[in-house]
């Protein structure tokens, strides 16, 4: 079993469509959760940060379920710049060398 | 504006050579790491410095190797020894001890002719 799951994709949606991805990992002890973004043949960039109370940044929303041990990423009225590779990535502890990245859910969203 | 930067954006090389990718931070990170990223793939961890004249093996470390004789720079010798080193490297630094948040490079394309 991978570290970190997502589903592939691709997430083919319209604009103004919802679109939510989920992942799991598999590490009990793992201590800090982000979604990252990474366009085409570009670098990944941080999307937000995962806590457990949940978190909102304006479209998007990431939820954490510790007993569960997943992850998610709703994205609410989406927008053609949306699309994207979307990165799980799971900290295991302090100190970058405990990060585990997931493959990435890619999305597209069509007018 | 702070910041990481990687050159060349493109390389090609033909089998057999060894060839540097660079790195330079000026974020005053402690922590610097080296990922290699194939189509379909998560990214997966070649080195990591914590600290300056200091490094350890990543999960794939086989045929790569590294120097960290300043904070700001971490450059990447892929040798002749590593099998498959067609793939999109990226740098990336953090805080040492931090969250696990990490900034990235704008990455390296390797390609072997």
């Amino acid at each position: 079993r991978k570290e970190v799951e997502q589903d592939p994709g691709p997430f083919n949606v319209p604009e103004g469509a919802t679109v939510a991805f989920n992942c799991t990992y598999s590490n009990s002890a793992s201590q800090s959760f982000f979604w990252y973004r990474q366009d085409c043949r570009k670098e990944p960039k941080l999307l937000m940060s995962v806590y457990s109370s949940g978190n909102e940044d304006g479209r998007f929303t990431a939820q954490l379920n510790r007993a569960s041990q997943y992850i998610s990423l709703l994205i609410r009225d989406s927008k053609l710049s949306d699309s994207a590779t979307y990165l799980c990535v799971v900290n295991m502890g302090t100190g970058g060398f405990k990060t585990i990245f997931g493959a990435g859910t890619r999305l597209f969203v069509k007018a | 504006d702070g910041g990481i930067t990687q050159s060349p954006k493109y390389l090609f090389r033909k089998e057999g050579q060894n060839v540097t990718l660079s790195c330079e931070q000026n974020l005053n990170h402690d922590a610097m790491y080296w990922y290699r990223q194939d189509p379909g793939q998560g990214l997966r961890l070649i080195y990591y410095s914590q600290i300056v004249n200091d490094f350890q093996k990543g999960d794939i470390a086989e045929g790569y190797s590294v120097s960290r004789e300043k904070k700001e720079s971490f450059p990447l010798t892929v040798t002749s020894a590593q099998k498959n080193p067609t793939a999109f490297y990226l740098c990336a630094s953090s805080e040492r001890g931090g969250s696990g948040e990490q900034f990235f490079g704008p990455g390296t394309r390797l390609t072997v002719l």
